[in-house]
């Protein structure tokens, strides 16, 4: 079946440096990728999606690539704030139709100034 | 814009008690989900609703029943609460119910049970 997996966290880094979530995923469909975010006390929200291989997303200053060819869609962003400290979750969405999203394990990351 | 409000925020509860989450949205979304979320395994979906008057399974839907009792309103079930358990359950909703719209989150109920 379908399955995404992703970075085991927690992340820690301090502000300014760089940030690479790895996601990757299994289906046999074409898939729709998304990146949402949850800061504490909140539910997730869209951080941005790709609907096409090959092509980037950003938000924020965070960026992936949807890249078909290694199915991964990899979470970045070069410098880091205080303020981006959540839980970082890849998404997957297939196109077959079916309205179920399938969730990765979520990342924590923590950024101290 | 909209926004989705889950009642209550916190909800406490005996082992085997029978215990209902709200959820209300003024987006105007045909679809509504339910997910669970626990620390360290992701959201699991529970049971979602394409349209008013549709109720589908999720992957965890065993333990729990739902109502969707109109166009904005999503209700879940735990049908017996288990002795120590402890998660939060988000509820979301989206335009229509294909994969590739956005979801929209509330901020989640957080049950505890004693």
């Amino acid at each position: 079946g379908d399955s995404v997996t992703q970075t085991k966290g927690p992340v820690t880094l301090s502000e300014g440096t760089s940030l690479t979530v790895n996601c990757s995923y299994e289906t046999k469909q074409y898939p729709t990728l998304f990146w949402y975010v949850q800061y504490p006390g909140e539910g997730p929200q869209l951080l941005f999606k790709v609907p096409k291989a090959n092509e980037k997303g950003s938000n924020r200053g965070f960026e992936a690539t949807y890249d078909k060819g290694t199915t991964s869609f990899h979470l970045q962003k070069a410098s880091v704030q205080e303020s981006d400290s959540a839980v970082y979750y890849c998404v997957l969405g297939d196109q077959g139709g079916s309205a179920k999203l399938i969730f990765g394990e979520g990342t924590k990351l923590t950024v101290s100034s | 814009g909209g926004i989705i409000t889950q009642t209550p925020k916190f909800l406490i509860g005996q082992e085997g008690q029978k215990l209902t989450l709200k959820c209300q949205q003024n987006f105007n979304h045909d679809t509504m989900y339910w997910y669970r979320q626990d620390s360290g395994k992701g959201l699991r979906l529970i049971y979602y609703s394409i349209t008013e008057n549709d109720l589908q399974k999720g992957d965890l839907s065993e333990g729990y029943d739902a109502s969707r009792e109109k166009k904005s309103s999503f209700s879940l079930t735990v049908t017996s609460a288990q002795k120590n358990e402890m998660a939060v359950f988000l509820c979301a909703s989206s335009i229509w119910g294909i994969s590739q719209n956005t979801l929209y989150f509330g901020a989640g109920t957080r049950l505890s049970v004693l």
